[in-house]
């Protein structure tokens, strides 16, 4: 049982190259979700997926898209990346009912320059 | 102002102290009060969940709700080098379904040394 995992670990892109991240968990969970953190900024919410087939605009949306592909994918695609996205992006999933824990993956370290 | 306030510290500790982490808001909606420990590049993991008000505990670890004040805590006895992490509160308006949204603090980054 992984949990949730993300790839890649790291990845360097140059301004305004395209570059998709990928998450998947295997909890069998409803719900899943996209983070990114920043030094003093806490954890962001991007965009999330309530359940397969939906998705929906978290705080910071602009400059990403992304695809709930199935119950335990849910992948993060950055268009034309820009300097302002460098971060850490996280994923993360909850069951969906009745519960509030969320799981978080391991991170995507992203730079781009 | 956010919506939820959370010192980002470091805060340095020697080993065996009670450790104080706390975190305001403003919301009055939020039911759900939650608290995660996210060690160095890695990603954040639940340490403590409580509903309402009142306390929690669970072994070394003491959760605290005041709504009146709007004031959560987290209390650490008998701290560790391993405990040394960032700490984030999070907390919820509830809400059935999977539409379920928390709202995280900055994080305080604890230092505890031996």
């Amino acid at each position: 049982n992984a949990g949730v995992t993300q790839t890649p670990k790291f990845q360097v892109l140059k301004t305004g190259q395209s570059m998709t991240l990928q998450c998947a968990q295997d909890m069998n969970h409803n719900s899943m979700y996209w983070y990114r953190q920043d030094p003093g900024m806490g954890l962001r919410l991007i965009y999330y997926s309530a359940s397969e087939g939906t998705t929906d605009k978290g705080e910071v949306p602009n400059g990403y898209n992304v695809s709930r592909l199935n119950k335990r994918e849910f992948s993060l695609r950055l268009e034309s990346a820009a300097p302002s996205q460098t971060s850490v992006y996280f994923c993360a999933s909850r069951r969906g009912t009745e519960t509030y824990e969320q799981y978080f993956g391991p991170g995507t370290r992203l730079t781009v320059t | 102002q956010k919506e939820v306030e959370q010192d980002p510290g470091p805060l340095s500790v020697p080993e065996g102290a009670i450790v104080s982490l706390n975190c305001t808001y403003s919301n009055s909606a939020f039911q759900y009060f939650m608290w995660y420990r996210q060690y160095s590049r890695k990603g954040p993991e639940l340490l403590m969940y409580t509903y309402s008000s009142g306390n929690k505990e669970d072994g070394r670890f003491t959760a605290q709700v005041d709504k009146s004040s709007k004031y959560i805590s987290l209390f650490i006895r008998d701290s560790q080098p391993s405990d040394s992490a960032t700490y984030l509160c999070a907390m919820s308006g509830g809400g059935s379904g999977g539409s379920y949204i928390p709202t995280f603090g900055r994080g305080t980054s604890l230092i505890v040394h031996p």
